[in-house]
């Protein structure tokens, strides 16, 4: 139990191209989301938080008509990057949480997607 | 403001035992995690400890001190697969979970 999946896995893009990368819960239902990003031996840095239905809350210093989310269903949650430049390049990853220990573990655990190695050329 | 002190890397022989610690100072208190993230790859869920003591988990284990705002993952019969960073993370009072850095184990044979 507690899968989530991501697509895709690695794209490369030219600058100035948008990119738009998916998380699904495979067997639980996610009533939130998170995205993070992680540049290359550096620790998670959380960019935002989505829940199902409403905005997502981004985290101080992350542009959100840059970074755009939509938490459309409890099972998905997508991230656009915008307008890219090769400063995103970096390595995306979702992570999704079932309340009430619906993923399966203990309440509140996220589950992480296998992420997204992002190259803006 | 919330901190959580982890070790930036540690090194151990193949076969022995590691602990990796984990200090935290952050508003509230709902549980504790600990993750293993391979190079390249994302986080994988390990364990959860919310009351004082001890989890085991085969060879893993974790043990929580609420009181002294600390924790140890435990790992026994080390094995090379088991080079990877360890990650800490406390969910505070709004339930947001607070990441520590990581610790890079490196396993020698």
């Amino acid at each position: 139990g507690a899968v989530v999946s991501q697509h895709p896995s690695w794209v490369i893009c030219k600058s100035g191209t948008s990119v738009k990368i998916e998380c699904r819960s495979l067997d639980f239902q996610a009533t939130t989301m998170f995205w993070y990003r992680q540049f290359p031996k550096q620790s998670l840095m959380l960019m935002a938080t989505s829940n199902e239905g409403s905005k997502a809350t981004y985290e101080q210093g992350v542009e959100k008509d840059k970074f755009l989310i939509n938490h459309a269903s409890l099972t998905l949650s997508t991230l656009t990057v915008t307008s890219a430049h090769p400063e995103d390049s970096s390595f995306y990853i979702c992570s999704a949480r079932g309340e009430g220990g619906l993923a399966g573990g203990p309440s509140d655990t996220q589950y992480f997607g296998p992420g997204t190695r992002l190259t803006v050329l | 403001g919330q901190n959580i002190d982890q070790p930036t890397e540690m090194t151990a022989t193949e076969g022995a035992i590691v602990q990796i610690n984990c200090t935290y100072q952050t508003s509230g208190f709902n549980g504790l995690f600990w993750y293993q993230q391979h190079a390249g790859e994302a986080p994988t869920f390990l364990s959860y400890n919310v009351l004082d003591g001890l989890e085991e988990k085969g060879r893993f284990s974790s043990f929580l001190s609420r009181s002294k705002g600390y924790s140890y993952l435990l790992l026994k019969e080390l094995q090379m697969k088991d080079s990877a960073s360890y990650l800490c993370a406390v969910l505070d009072s709004n339930y947001q979970l607070i990441w520590g850095a990581g610790t890079k184990l490196i396993i020698k044979p």
